[in-house]
């Protein structure tokens, strides 16, 4: 049982580049949530989706985009990085009607040069 | 709107001591609340949850915590440190109804010293 699997796990990005980050839970579950994890911030809500063809903003969306196409897949993109957006980023799941805590997984290391 | 606030960006005590990590909630509803733990370099793992049902709940690792609706709070305990227990641990909060977003405190970073 896989859970919560984000790729890659690693990236090194110039300024104005774009990328995509992939997170793919294989538990059907409705809600899945992006994070990013900043020193002394802790995790902050960029978007996150109810379910499949639905996503809404969190606390810092601005400069990211996603989309969740399939239920199992809930992609994260930048569209032109910048360094601001160095952090790890977080991809979580639940299902709030059978248990109601988030999985995670192992987190995607961006650096933004 | 819910919010998380964790009290302590650092805890540091001894092996064999209590440990108290504290978390107040903010929420306009009845709320949900978990505790998390992050080891160096790896995903979040749950530790524990309250869900309106008992208000001291149990977790892994010999973990607890008590849900005070009078306070606002929602500590974590454990009676007696152990050197594995260093890590970074997370108060979070979501609404028991309408439960779409999931909140996150800023973190406390629990270093414990032999």
């Amino acid at each position: 049982n896989a859970g919560v699997t984000q790729t890659p796990k690693f990236r090194v990005l110039k300024t104005g580049q774009s990328m995509t980050l992939l997170c793919a839970q294989d538990m059907n579950h409705e809600y899945m949530y992006w994070y990013r994890q900043d020193p002394g911030m802790g995790l902050r809500l960029i978007h996150y989706s109810v379910g499949e063809g639905t996503t809404a903003k969190g606390e810092v969306p601005d400069g990211y985009n996603v989309s969740r196409l399939k239920k199992q897949n809930f992609l994260l993109g930048l569209e032109s990085a910048a360094p601001s957006q160095t952090s790890v980023y977080f991809c979580a799941s639940r299902n709030p009607r059978s248990n109601t805590e988030a999985f995670f997984g192992q987190g995607t290391r961006l650096t933004v040069v | 709107a819910q919010s998380v606030t964790q009290l302590g960006s650092h805890v540091s005590v001894s092996e064999g001591a209590l440990v108290l990590l504290r978390c107040n909630y903010s929420s306009s509803v009845p709320p949900y609340l978990f505790w998390y733990v992050q080891y160096p370099n790896q995903g979040l793992q749950l530790l524990l949850k309250y869900t309106s049902a008992a208000t001291l709940v149990k977790g892994i690792n010999g973990f607890e915590a008590e849900f005070k609706k009078s306070e606002t709070s929602f500590h974590l305990t454990k009676p007696s440190a152990h050197m594995s227990d260093a890590a970074e641990y997370f108060c979070a909060v979501t609404r028991s109804y309408n439960t779409d977003k999931l909140i996150f405190g800023t973190g406390t970073r629990l270093q414990v010293f032999p």
